[in-house]
Formats: C-alpha cells, structure tokens, sequence
C-alpha cells in the first residue's frame, strides 16, 4: 500500500529562521503519485498550501517550497525565513493516479515559531 | 477559504448510540470525500461518492458505517452502533472532479466523542 512518513512531530523554530520539515513516501499502487501539503492554522479547517504532480518540479506558496524527488521519495518543505503567522500543523500528502482517489496523509508536524 | 459546511461541529454520544453528521459540498463540487482523523493524527479514508453514487469505500465503513449524498440534501455518515475507538474528527472534502491532482476542500470537522 500507500504510505507517508513525517519523521518530526512537533519542530518549534524562532521567528526570521530557516524551517525544513521533512516528507518521504512510499507506493505501490503508482510510480509517479501527486503529492500535497495541507495545513491545518489555529481555527481553521485543513487546506491546500502546495502541490506538484510531475516528479523533478518545485511548488511554491506563501514562501513555503517543496520539491518532489523521485530518487529519494522526498517532499520535504522548506521555507527560508519563518513568521509567528506560520505556526500550524502541516500535513504532507500522497494522491493516486486515478479519478477519485484518496489522498494518504502523513502523521502531521505541528510547527511553533517563537516570537 | 473553503466553504465545506459540516454539522454539528460537537457530537457525544454513548456506546452503542447512533452517530449522525452532516457535510454540505462547495458549491459545482459533485465528488465528496469523508474521513477520519483519530486522536493520533492519523487519517483514514473512509468513503467517496460522486453525486449520489459511491466510488470507493473501506470494509469499515460497510459493516457499521453509512454514507449517502443525496440529491439536493446534505451528504451524511452516520454511524449505526458507536464504539469508544470511534471517537476522532470526521473530516468532509469536496473537489470538482475527483482527479488525483485535484485540491480537495474540507470542512472544520465533525469531532465525536464516544463515552
């Protein structure tokens, strides 16, 4: 089957810092999967912050980057400089290849940034 | 900002009881999805439907789980007979074509607690 793996629960990082939160998954239903990152803010429902579908290319969103890199079955999102805005839970995803298909969620990272 | 609409946002039920929720699609979205998030952060796919017919759905969800998205009414999970390992956030998602790549919408969540 599917799976998704966060290796970091919780990453508490002070503000103006540099942030990586690491994604690897793992597939056997599709050599190629979409992969997501969704984020949950305090409040607030789960949503998308950035995709990529084609294995080699980089998603980008409210400064937040990830790339997906099918050598090493990594999506680890990254961000140069984080703001107190950016505390949340973050999720990395894993979509299928077929119409209708669920997403495989990792365990999620809750990141704090300290003021 | 999504516009998924899940009711009620609060549900305690005893064991053994009836468990209803309710999930209202962004509008134009026909594909739903439900999902379960336990207390680990985990989630679980549990059912999709297009319009009325479901796609795809667990072997969980056929035996004490039943998912309907009628036509021109609110989506519903309704659990028959609630069990304590039960208790988790239900999370209703919507998207326009169910594709792979698609975004998916969700909803603030549903949280059950069995007592």
């Amino acid at each position: 089957g599917d799976s998704v793996t966060q290796t970091e629960g919780q990453v508490t990082v002070s503000e103006s810092k540099s942030l990586i939160i690491n994604c690897t998954y793992s597939t056997t239903s599709i050599a190629y999967p979409n992969l997501f990152w969704y984020v949950r803010y305090p409040g607030e429902g789960l949503q998308l912050l950035l995709k990529v579908i084609t294995a080699g290319q980089k998603g980008s969103s409210r400064g937040f980057e990830a790339t997906y890199n099918k050598e090493t079955t990594s999506f680890h999102l990254q961000k140069a400089s984080v703001q107190e805005s950016d505390s949340a839970v973050y999720y990395c995803a894993l979509g299928e290849g077929n119409a209708g298909a669920k997403l495989t969620f990792g365990g999620g990272t809750r990141l704090t940034v300290r003021p | 900002n999504s516009k998924v609409i899940q009711t009620p946002r609060y549900l305690v039920k005893g064991q053994g009881q009836k468990a209803k929720m309710r999930c209202i699609p962004e509008k134009g979205h026909p594909v739903v999805f439900w999902y379960q998030q336990n207390k680990n952060n985990e989630f679980k796919f549990l059912i999709n439907f297009q319009n009325q017919e479901v796609l795809q759905q667990i072997d969980m969800t056929e035996k004490r789980f039943s998912a309907e998205c009628p036509s021109n009414s609110p989506c519903s999970l309704e659990i028959q007979s609630s069990e304590a390992g039960d208790s988790a956030l239900y999370l209703c998602a919507s998207t326009k074509t169910g594709g792979a790549a698609e975004t998916l919408y969700f909803g603030s969540g549903t949280r059950l607690t069995v007592l």
